[in-house]
């Protein structure tokens, strides 16, 4: 009974190609989250939606898209990879926007030839 | 723009002391804190969340104090484990906006 799960758990790809990873949560949420780990574990926040709706976008490329097709799924789909997208992403997911706790799902690793 | 420091960047202890990790901010009109644990290879766990009217909480072993006006969080853990053995990580969500800003931990070791 994984409260956040995400997949794949590895991802190993080549330059150019387009990906997706995929999140869900089983906890009732209305707001889910992705997350960037650089190589020096530096935690950055990409999206955020609420209830399917994008809340937090921040400064990242557009050859990432994320997409809810409800509120208990938030996939994110990479185009034309690049070196540089070699990280964990980590899906989360909390009751609200604001106030409350985060859970997080397992990451996936993702490594780019 | 806040900013998040953690020190210190790791910590190297024997069982059974007690420890203080400690969590600075720049911008003090923040909504909440919060301290998670992250295993190696891992996902984070939420360990404590202090909303900013807050002056702490605690959960076991584990107690985390707010100072606002001072732009300082820290965890303290008492009687520490081989078991507590992990990256601490604290987020910051500032008010308005509710992005988080993490810092970038502070790598624990307990040896027994």
């Amino acid at each position: 009974d994984t409260a956040v799960s995400q997949t794949p758990k590895y991802l190993v790809t080549q330059m150019g190609n387009d990906k997706s990873i995929k999140c869900e949560q089983n906890l009732g949420h209305d707001t889910m989250y992705w997350y960037k780990q650089d190589s020096k574990k530096f935690l950055k926040i990409m999206f955020s939606y609420n209830n399917k709706e994008l809340i937090i976008n921040e400064t990242v490329p557009n050859r990432f898209s994320p997409k809810s097709p409800d509120k208990a799924h938030l996939n994110l789909h990479i185009n034309s990879l690049e070196l540089g997208d070699s990280a964990v992403y980590f899906c989360a997911s909390s009751q609200g926007s604001g106030q409350e706790t985060q859970y997080f799902g397992p990451g996936t690793r993702l490594l780019v030839l | 723009k806040q900013e998040v420091t953690q020190i210190p960047a790791a910590l190297s202890v024997p069982e059974g002391e007690n420890l203080v990790l400690n969590c600075s901010f720049t911008d003090s009109a923040i909504y909440n804190l919060q301290w998670f644990r992250q295993d190696p290879g891992k996902g984070l766990t939420s360990l404590l969340l202090i909303q900013s009217s807050q002056r702490e909480q605690t959960s076991g072993r584990l107690n985390a104090s707010l100072d606002k006006s001072s732009g300082r969080s820290t965890l303290y853990i008492a009687a520490s484990q081989p078991g507590d053995s992990a990256t601490y990580l604290c987020a910051v969500r500032t008010g308005g906006s509710y992005i988080p800003t993490f810092g970038r931990g502070t790598s624990l070791i307990v040896h027994p």
